[in-house]
């Protein structure tokens, strides 16, 4: 078990371009969350993974944003046309059971 | 909706001294409530939570929190705090009703352990 991995841990974009962010869970876990986390904020809710399937986005995740979990493993969370809004901490969690939710340790976007 | 209140934005302790950091959430249907600690440039790491059963529940570093459902809260408590208990403290709580599980975290606390 070698924990949630997320790459990259940090990205510098110009506003207008497309980022993807790539979050590996811990295996077997077929429950997979995206937050977002502004400074000084708590992590947001943006999207929720069982398996492969997208069960829940929040009203966050704008057209510009989309996330996928191909074959119920890594999953993806991509951002068109980059505002400086978006700037923010991208974190992935991970579980199994529904009872607790394992971080990795996020992707710091900084759009210029 | 589910919310979640940390009254305090900032909590200044010496060392050695005891800690309460409050949280409060708004409904008290069936829900699960956690403490998580984020160091600088860090994820979240997970210090306790509350399933069920015993109202008390102990945490890794010598925190403890206490789960009140009539005044819908689950405040954390450490008797005395060291300096590398420096961080930024999340209550979250996870709508069981939901399916999707979830958490709605509060604001956050930062703790700051004065030698």
């Amino acid at each position: 078990d070698t924990g949630v991995s997320q790459d990259p841990r940090h990205k510098i974009t110009k506003r207008g371009q497309n980022v993807t962010f790539r979050c590996d869970p811990i295996s077997e876990h077929n429950r997979l969350y995206w937050y977002r986390q502004t400074l000084g904020q708590g992590p947001e809710f943006l999207t929720y993974f069982q398996n492969e399937a997208q069960l829940e986005k929040s009203r966050l995740l704008s057209d510009r944003f989309s996330a996928e979990r191909p074959k119920g493993s890594f999953s993806t969370l991509e951002i068109q046309r980059t505002e400086q809004g978006d700037s923010a901490m991208y974190l992935c969690a991970s579980s199994s059971t529904g009872d607790e939710q394992y971080f990795g340790p996020g992707t710091r976007l900084t759009v210029t | 909706a589910q919310s979640v209140t940390q009254l305090d934005s900032q909590v200044p302790v010496f060392e050695e001294a005891p800690v309460e950091l409050r949280c409060n959430y708004s409904s008290s249907v069936s829900v699960y409530l956690f403490w998580y600690v984020q160091y600088p440039n860090q994820g979240l790491q997970l210090l306790l939570k509350y399933l069920s059963g015993s109202t008390l529940v102990k945490g890794i570093n010598g925190f403890e929190a206490e789960f009140n459902k009539s005044q819908t809260s689950f405040h954390l408590r450490k008797p005395s705090v060291h300096i590398s208990d420096t961080a930024e403290y999340f209550c979250a709580v996870s709508d069981l009703a939901r399916g999707t599980y979830k958490y709605i975290f509060g604001t956050g606390t930062r703790l700051k352990v004065l030698a």
